[in-house]
């Protein structure tokens, strides 16, 4: 039971460039999301996914695309990076809204 | 739009004294209060939740309290140890009244534990 995984650990991307971040979840939860954590801002919701096939955008969604085509897993897109994605991002996983969040190791992006 | 404000942002305490983190919410409708701990370099972690039918939940050395009516919860670490030192973070369940529930998060409190 690996419980939520994400991959890469580590990414360095130039401006412009593109990259998925993959996140996996073997507990069979129906709803799962994306943050980005920042010195001093807490835990800000990217995109977040109610069930297979649904994606619906939190607090900072611009510059970036989600989807969940399985319910295992969610992805997290950027199309075009910019300095100001550099962040550590967590995907986490729940039973529902109002139950525990578990979440992955974290991705360490640096955009140059 | 609805938020969470946590306070203090640091906090220091000698070895063995209580630590207390207060946060406050502003959506009427919220109803589940959990916080989450995140040691270095570490993912966060679940500690203690709280649901708005009850004022006060325990689990040995940390209690959470629930004043609905102040729109205020607080975390309270007794006795504390070397190992509670880590970043503490407050949330609150919002957009119970449109059907889109989620957690939003304060911006947490980074604890030390002085030895």
């Amino acid at each position: 039971n690996a419980g939520v995984t994400q991959t890469p650990k580590f990414r360095v991307l130039k401006t412009g460039q593109s990259m998925t971040l993959l996140c996996a979840q073997d507990m069979n939860h129906e709803y799962m999301y994306w943050y980005r954590q920042d010195p001093g801002m807490g835990l800000r919701l990217i995109h977040y996914s109610v069930g297979e096939g649904t994606t619906a955008k939190g607090e900072v969604p611009d510059g970036y695309n989600v989807s969940r085509l399985k319910k295992q897993n969610f992805l997290l897109g950027l199309e075009s990076a910019a300095p100001s994605q550099t962040s550590v991002y967590f995907c986490a996983s729940s039973y529902g809204p109002v139950y525990e969040q578990y979440f992955g190791p974290g991705t360490r992006l640096t955009v140059t | 739009g609805e938020n969470v404000e946590q306070h203090p942002s640091t906090l220091s305490v000698q070895e063995g004294d209580s630590a207390v983190i207060k946060c406050t919410y502003s959506d009427s409708a919220s109803n589940y209060f959990p916080w989450y701990k995140q040691e270095l370099g570490k993912r966060p972690q679940l500690i203690i939740d709280i649901r708005s039918n009850v004022g006060e939940k325990k689990d040995q050395r940390i209690a959470v309290t629930l004043n609905k009516t102040a729109k205020h919860f607080s975390l309270h670490i007794t006795e504390t140890q070397p190992e509670d030192s880590a970043v503490y973070f407050c949330a609150a369940s919002i957009g119970a009244n449109f059907g889109n529930e989620k957690l939003t998060f304060g911006t947490g409190t980074r604890l030390t534990i002085i030895p």
